[in-house]
């Protein structure tokens, strides 16, 4: 069973525009972690806010978590066109690292 | 540092076949992770390792799927025998173990059954 769910399923925006991408889940958690899967590869670690976190921030990337409505958000800010990819919130409910993945969010950039 | 390494990356086969999948962690991680992902959609905990010991495999298809790793350190997954909707990315990990730290994924293994 998945237990986040990312929205929108897909976005598609042009370079140098701020992608926004949010993720739901349903239980508690110790932490929420975002990576990304490019075409054919696997997924790389982006970043990892901890339940007792509200904001992170990482280069580009700009992360919040809101425990009392389930929800977190992932911010690219002046994207390129390699931040293709799909991008996954990925819940870890006892803090040992079984993860539980949401179906994603498709984010195109064109140039 | 070497990533985590999987192989075959593809692997084409008939139904009711045997097919294997390994892998590789990274070089003292203690954790490894066999996840399955259809199409379109996240991946999915099939078996936890830590060290050879498997800590979680209540979503592994026992009747079909089995799952080793013998010395602790690479780990193979065995599907016997395949059927059409075992078409899907299967994706190794591995972690240090440590409390919240990050999974490593290794390329996958893409397998179509015919």
């Amino acid at each position: 069973s998945q237990q986040g769910e990312e929205d929108p399923q897909a976005l598609s925006i042009q370079e140098g525009e701020n992608a926004t991408m949010n993720c739901s889940y349903k239980t508690s958690i110790n932490n929420l972690q975002w990576y990304r899967q490019n075409s054919g590869r696997g997924l790389v670690h982006l970043i990892l806010i901890r339940s007792n976190e509200r904001e992170k921030h990482s280069g580009r990337l700009r992360v919040t978590l809101d425990t009392s409505k389930k929800s977190s958000s992932l911010l690219i800010t002046a994207s390129r066109a390699a931040d293709t990819a799909s991008y996954f919130c990925a819940t870890d409910l006892s803090g040992y690292s079984t993860l539980t993945f949401g179906k994603g969010t498709m984010l195109l950039v064109s140039p | 540092e070497a990533g985590v390494v999987q192989s075959p990356r593809y692997k084409i086969i008939e139904k009711k076949q045997p097919v294997a999948f390994w892998c590789n962690p990274i070089s003292g991680h203690n954790t490894l992770y066999w996840y399955l992902q259809n199409l379109g959609q996240g991946p999915e905990l099939l078996i936890r390792y830590e060290n050879e010991e498997a800590v979680d495999d209540s979503q592994l298809p026992k009747d079909r799927f089995s799952a080793e790793r013998l010395k602790g350190v690479d780990s193979t997954l065995k599907i016997q025998p395949a059927e059409l909707g075992d078409s899907a990315v299967y994706l190794c990990a591995s972690s240090s173990g440590l409390v919240t730290d990050t999974q490593y994924f290794g390329p996958g293994t893409r397998l179509t059954v015919l």
